[in-house]
């Protein structure tokens, strides 16, 4: 069975403070997506970044990186410089990877809030 | 949120009315997908759909229904609701690199 498991249940950094947040996933899938979503305040949920299994290279964006690694299986998540926009509530997931546009259910981790205090 | 909107955002429900819940998406996309949120958790599957006509079960379908007569709408139907379908219920879409986008959410409380 498929799992998702985010261990830390809430951070609190100072701004500027770097960050990173676990992701260990379970599967016995071999071709599989890695997903990190992001849930401001607000609500709404916004994608952040998907990883293909075969695709190991770690992956920055601005402030944000991504550290993919199978032997583990794990998928982290590190803010650098942290900002207060950055509080949210982070979610991983894990979804079957059926090529051709196949159905593709999510399974989520429990998520990690983080604050980021001014 | 990537074409999806959902109807309506709040809604208080006594137990046993019931409701449904809409989702339209503008981005032609075959499938979409019902969440639910429950406080501290993650995201959970409730119904999927790959097309007009063809919908599925996810995780947790018990006490809802789905039908999909268009591709651009897939409403979600509580019929007898309970305090425990409580959530914040979000419907997502698939786009063609096989990442999904949500919609805004809805926030049911059941009395």
């Amino acid at each position: 069975a498929q799992k998702v498991t985010q261990a830390q249940t809430e951070i609190s950094v100072v701004e500027k403070e770097d960050v990173t947040l676990d992701c260990v996933y379970e599967t016995r899938d071999t071709t599989y997506y890695l997903f990190w979503y992001k849930q401001p305040p607000s609500g709404e949920l916004v994608f952040l970044i998907r990883r293909n299994s075969f695709d190991e290279q770690n992956e920055i964006s601005g402030r944000y990186s991504w550290n993919f690694q199978k032997s583990t299986s794990s998928f982290n998540f590190t803010i650098t410089a942290s900002q207060v926009v950055d509080s949210a509530v982070y979610f991983c997931a894990l979804s079957e990877a059926n090529y051709g546009g196949a159905t593709n259910k999510l399974i989520f981790g429990t998520g990690t809030l983080l604050a980021v205090q001014p | 949120n990537a074409g999806v909107t959902q109807t309506p955002k709040f809604r208080i429900l006594k137990i046993g009315q019931s409701m449904t819940l809409q989702c339209t998406q503008d981005m032609n996309h075959n499938y979409m997908y019902w969440y639910r949120q429950d406080p501290g958790m993650g995201l959970k599957l409730i119904y999927y759909s790959v097309g007009a006509g063809i919908t599925d079960k996810g995780e947790v379908p018990n006490g809802y229904n789905v039908s999909r007569s268009t591709t651009e709408d897939f409403p979600l139907r509580l019929e007898l609701a309970a305090p425990s379908q409580t959530s914040v219920y979000f419907c997502a879409i698939q786009g063609a690199t096989d990442t999904q986008y949500f919609g805004p959410g809805t926030r049911l409380t059941v009395l």
